[in-house]
């Protein structure tokens, strides 16, 4: 079993649309990440999270710790965003596990 | 500043050759980490270090691999020798505190090729 669950694991949308990406995760932590990945490869961290929600332009990230449930929300979906999403958790013990990604494809 | 900064970009080499993939962190952030990621297996934490010292080195996949931080600007990551499935893009990432607490920012990245 996979310490952190995302889905879906792709997801096309029109752009302008609102789009929500999950993760769920079955370890304690101390701390959540979402990570951004371009088609060309390159990590962007955006969020980290250990409690409540945060806000950056149109992006939007909640936790849950008592469901161990994250969302990452897009607002007015752009196809700049259009990138591979990663949740991590950083988890107790120096351990840090990783999800396997879902794949966004904003269309014009 | 520059942001974390890999070297090489890309790399090829063949079965049973060393590899070298150097990373500079950010100046100021005293954790430094290593991922893999691979088609097959996605992201995966290698190792990190705290103050230049080494804190978990358990997502290491064998001995043929290791890293080193010999001072807080500096790191590497070896394998020795290369084998055709250490064929990946290897990040490093900094930061400003432990891997539990602060945001990561990562290297462009290193295509690893083994042939």
């Amino acid at each position: 079993k996979n310490e952190v669950e995302q889905s879906p694991q792709n997801l096309t949308a029109q752009e302008g649309e609102f789009i929500t990406i999950n993760c769920s995760y079955s370890v304690g932590i101390s701390a959540l990440h979402w990570l951004q990945q371009h088609p060309g490869g390159g990590i962007v961290s955006l969020f980290m999270l250990s409690s409540g929600k945060k806000k950056h332009g149109r992006l939007i990230a909640t936790i849950n710790i008592q469901e161990k449930h994250s969302s990452l929300h897009i607002t007015a979906s752009h196809p700049r965003d259009s990138a591979v999403y990663i949740c991590a958790v950083g988890g107790g013990g120096n351990q840090f596990y990783f999800g396997t990604g879902t794949s966004l494809t904003v269309i014009p | 500043d520059a942001g974390v900064i890999q070297s090489p970009r890309h790399e090829v080499t063949e079965m049973g050759q060393e590899v070298t993939l150097r990373c500079k962190p950010i100046s100021g952030h005293n954790s430094l980490f290593w991922y893999r990621q691979t088609m097959m297996r996605g992201l995966e934490l290698l190792i990190y270090f705290n103050n230049n010292v080494p804190i978990d080195d358990s997502g290491m996949p064998e001995d043929r691999f290791s890293a080193k931080m010999p001072n807080a600007s500096f790191s590497t990551l070896k394998i020795q020798p290369s084998e055709p499935r250490d064929s990946a893009v290897y990040f490093c990432a900094s930061s400003s505190d432990s891997l539990r607490g602060e945001t990561q920012y990562f290297g462009p990245g290193t295509r690893l090729l083994v042939l």
